[in-house]
């Protein structure tokens, strides 16, 4: 049981550039998000799915787009990425809204040049 | 959801208990209240959730007031390991979207 993986762990790319995040869970639970954190700062909510099939905005969605390709994966995509976009990834599930227990990835570390 | 407000840094020694109160005057009836530890370079971890009075588990202690207004994590006998940030979060059960403030570090010290 791997909980919550995340790849790649770290990447680094030119202003302009496009890359995917992606996020897995193997734990059946049916809501993911996604979240990111900048220096000294708390996480900050990008995206989430409720459950499969459904997507919503956090609190900073803008530069961001997000599929939920299934029950277990949650991709990020960053279209052209820019500097303000360098931060630490974080991908979390939860079984349900029923809990506030949520399980976070290990995150992906991504610089914007 | 509701606004909480916690101290932005601790420093503790080894072996002493911290106590991090986290404040939140607008809670809500159905607002729980859950925290969060982040070591560095992880993810955060759940550490404890709690509605009313005290709630313990292996880790931690959640004490919260009849007025709900405030919380407080305590932390017994740390040691070096738990030094990491501390988050506090108040949302109801069923809300998808929870809110991580800065959290507050903890820094202990041998």
């Amino acid at each position: 049981n791997a909980g919550v993986t995340q790849t790649p762990k770290f990447q680094v790319l030119k202003t302009g550039q496009s890359m995917t995040l992606q996020c897995a869970q193997d734990m059946n639970h049916n809501s993911m998000y996604w979240y990111r954190q900048d220096p000294g700062m708390g996480l900050r909510l990008i995206y989430y799915s409720a459950s499969e099939g459904t997507t919503d905005k956090g609190e900073v969605p803008n530069g961001y787009n997000v599929s939920r390709l299934n029950k277990r994966e949650f991709s990020l995509r960053l279209e052209s990425a820019a500097p303000s976009q360098t931060s630490v990834y974080f991908c979390a599930s939860r079984v349900n809204a029923r809990t506030d227990t949520q399980y976070f990835g290990p995150g992906t570390r991504l610089t914007v040049l | 959801l509701a606004k909480t407000t916690q101290p932005i840094s601790m420093d503790s020694y080894e072996g002493q208990e911290v106590n991090i109160t986290c404040s939140h005057n607008n809670i809500a009836t159905n607002d729980y209240i859950t925290w969060y530890q982040q070591f560095p370079s992880q993810g955060p971890r759940f550490i404890i959730q709690g509605y009313k009075t005290k709630v313990t588990n292996e880790v931690a202690s959640l004490f919260i007031p009849a007025d709900r207004k405030s919380s407080t994590l305590s932390l017994p006998r740390v040691s070096l390991s738990d030094t990491a940030v501390y988050y506090c979060l108040v949302g109801p059960s069923n809300d998808y979207k929870l809110s991580f403030g800065a959290g507050t570090t903890v820094t202990v010290r041998a």
